[in-house]
């Protein structure tokens, strides 16, 4: 069964950038990461999603060594609308378990 | 990108009533969906899945019977919280997995409350 770990919370300011890592020693070989946000009473949105190396879009860059065995989702220049809660996610074959998420607090 | 639609977002009913909530994939097919439930301040908590056209598998501690599940087609699942009483109320929130990547797509939920 695989299971994820990430800090409770974190704090930040406006325009810093915001790396937060996620432990998951079981990943399986078919899994792949995802890291989603989610505001009070709405449902997550999707962030973005890898299996290995570097990935980057729009709004973030997820970075993933090469054992799998962690996954830090990079949030560059946070500003107050980026404080919300934050899951990362294995999908593949291995049993669908939500972690208790990361708290982000972004102050001006 | 991938939208997932619920409805309705919000439902209050008496104890005893049964409600039923729609999980709706809009621009992509959904061979699987999944239920979760939410309470305040806690983590998603995945109730079951259901895959279109089979029976849903629920999680440990999930009652089939009082959370009844239907997929019956690639872009529509339904949750149908039977009997419900005030424990019921909670937070509901569907997702669908984009059978050509490994991607879950979330609703915005629906909040439940039963007086």
């Amino acid at each position: 069964l695989a299971k994820t770990t990430q800090p409770i919370s974190m704090d930040s300011y406006e325009g810093q950038e915001v790396n937060i890592t996620c432990s998951h020693n079981n990943i399986a070989t078919n899994d792949y990461i995802t890291w989603y946000q989610q505001f009070p009473s709405q449902g997550p949105r999707f962030i973005i999603q890898g299996y290995k190396t570097k990935v980057t879009n729009e709004v973030a860059s997820l970075f993933i060594p090469a054992d799998r065995k962690s996954s830090t989702l990079s949030l560059p220049r946070v500003s107050l609308s980026d404080t919300a809660v934050y899951y990362c996610l294995l999908s593949g074959y291995s049993t669908l378990t939500f972690g208790k998420g990361t708290m982000l607090l972004v102050s001006p | 990108g991938a939208v997932v639609s619920q409805h309705p977002s919000r439902v209050i009913c008496k104890s005893g009533t049964s409600v039923k909530i729609e999980c709706r994939s809009l621009d992509f097919q959904a061979t699987t969906m999944f239920w979760y439930r939410q309470f305040p301040k806690k983590s998603l908590m995945l109730m079951a899945t259901s895959n279109e056209g089979s029976k849903a598998t629920y999680e440990q501690g999930v009652e089939k019977d009082k959370f009844l599940i239907n997929h019956a087609s690639l872009t529509l699942s339904t949750l149908t919280v039977t009997s419900a009483h005030p424990e019921d109320s909670s937070f509901y929130i569907c997702s669908a997995r984009d059978g050509s990547q490994e991607t879950q797509y979330f609703g915005p939920g629906t909040r439940l409350l039963v007086l």
